[in-house]
């Protein structure tokens, strides 16, 4: 089945440690992205790209970096830099054009200890 | 500024009762997408409804509609017939021009009472 598959689905880190959350998909998508989701805060975005070896900043990049080598897979890494990493993280594709939704995956929770 | 402003935190509502979910927005770009998307206790993420901002009619998804009022930049969702499934999270989100990333509200969480 085509769809949106992240891993691990929950993740611990001690204070200081850096983090690696896989995000693949097989719909073919150009664009992929990721959000941090808060209690009360609604998605975030994070980072993004639309295509293969290019990315973008999003609203809160601080503290994560993405790379984008195969166009299936944009993982997302957390690092030390992150003062407040623990949330659950969410990605998402689409094709583009205006009308076409994201494709979300079941996301990744991470705490941190 | 908020660009997606959902105002009610947390609704409740009758099973079999109608439901509409408050959603204002803010752009100057005259192309846009409005999108409702609903988050179940699990997590993921579920696609419910688009409204164009070009589109002259509003949408309808089975029970799920899109009340649309472009002068006053509210596209509020309407859930008929609610169900016991129908408890979840709601987020209203929006895209400006043709590419840009989806812009999310805080979104509502719908309580649906047998």
């Amino acid at each position: 089945d085509g769809g949106i598959t992240q891993s691990p689905k929950y993740l611990f880190r001690k204070e200081g440690q850096n983090v690696t959350l896989s995000c693949e998909q097989n719909l073919n998508h150009d664009a992929m992205y990721w959000y941090r989701q808060d209690p009360g805060q609604g998605l975030r975005l994070i980072y993004y790209s639309q295509i293969v070896n290019d990315f973008q900043k999003g609203d809160i990049a601080e503290g994560y970096s993405v790379s984008r080598e195969k166009k299936e897979s944009f993982p997302l890494t957390v690092t030390s830099a992150q003062k407040n990493p623990t949330a659950f993280y969410l990605c998402a594709s689409r094709n583009t054009g205006p009308n076409r939704e994201l494709f979300f995956g079941e996301g990744s929770r991470l705490t941190v200890l | 500024a908020q660009k997606i402003t959902q105002t009610q935190p947390g609704m409740f509502v009758q099973e079999k009762e109608a439901v509409t979910l408050d959603c204002t927005y803010d752009t100057s770009d005259p192309s846009y997408g409005l999108f409702w998307y609903k988050q179940p206790s699990s997590g993921e993420m579920i696609f419910l409804i688009y409204q164009g901002s070009y589109d002259q009619q509003n949408a309808t998804e089975g029970r799920y509609s899109l009340n649309f009022q472009k002068a006053r930049k509210s596209a509020n969702l309407v859930i008929s017939a609610s169900q016991l499934g129908d408890s979840a999270m709601y987020f209203c989100a929006m895209r400006e021009g043709g590419n840009t990333p989806l812009v999310f509200g805080k979104g509502t969480r719908l309580s649906v009472i047998a």
